[in-house]
């Protein structure tokens, strides 16, 4: 099976950077998938990586490296609205049929 | 507007009493999956369907149903719930089950709660 592993928490101040990082076990790997999720809220999707290298998308960017089942999630111009988990995933599962799995989530706290 | 419903969003209910949680997508899309959220414990998947008559346990379908007979709904069942199952609960399809398929859209979420 999958296993995914992110960090808890991180915090980080208005303007700062912050990259969130995930590494994956894996018997067959498919790509790895973005989420965040604010408080209460539904997870939205925000970034899919399937190849190597560096997505971005406005502030956000994402990275993928296979050769090291490594990729991280790049926030920049922090703002007071990015607090929220931030989650990686990956697809398990061929085909026929795949399951999406998620890592525990990374709790952003955004402070001024 | 694209969207994934679900209904009850809120739920008190007592153990072993039967209940469904409805999930129903206006996208057209063939894959959909019903995840529970814990603290602590992020999103686990409970079952999911590649289309039609296609459903797949999860890590966690202990203690659930679900079922397929149209392509934009997919309720999940609780066919005798116990405290164990208070979570919050989130419906999600996407456009295909394919490994290539990044995203997801996610219901707004149902909040159980078994006494």
């Amino acid at each position: 099976g999958q296993s995914l592993e992110q960090p808890s928490e991180v915090t980080a101040v208005e303007g700062a950077i912050v990259q969130i990082n995930c590494t994956y076990q894996t018997s067959g790997f498919y790509g790895l998938s973005w989420y965040q999720q604010h408080d209460g809220g539904a997870p939205t999707f925000l970034s899919y990586n399937a190849l190597d290298g560096l997505e971005e998308t406005g502030r956000f960017s994402s990275f993928l490296s296979r050769s090291d089942s490594y990729g991280y999630l790049l926030l920049q111009e922090l703002q007071m609205k990015d607090s929220a988990s931030y989650f990686c995933a990956v697809r398990e599962g061929d085909q026929a049929g795949t399951a999406l799995i998620f890592g525990k989530g990374t709790t952003l706290s955004v402070s001024s | 507007e694209a969207q994934v419903t679900q209904n009850p969003r809120y739920l008190i209910t007592v153990t072993g009493k039967k209940l469904t949680v409805t999930c129903s997508q206006n996208m057209n899309h063939e894959y959909m999956s019903w995840y529970r959220q814990d603290p602590g414990l992020g999103l686990r998947q409970i079952y999911y369907s590649m289309n039609v008559e296609v459903t797949d346990k999860g890590d966690v379908p202990e203690g659930y149903k679900v079922s397929r007979k149209e392509k934009r709904n997919f309720p999940l069942i609780l066919e005798s719930p116990s405290p164990n199952q208070t979570s919050l609960y989130f419906c999600a399809s996407s456009l295909s089950g394919t490994p290539n398929t990044g995203e997801l859209f996610f219901g707004e979420g149902s909040r159980l709660t078994v006494l």
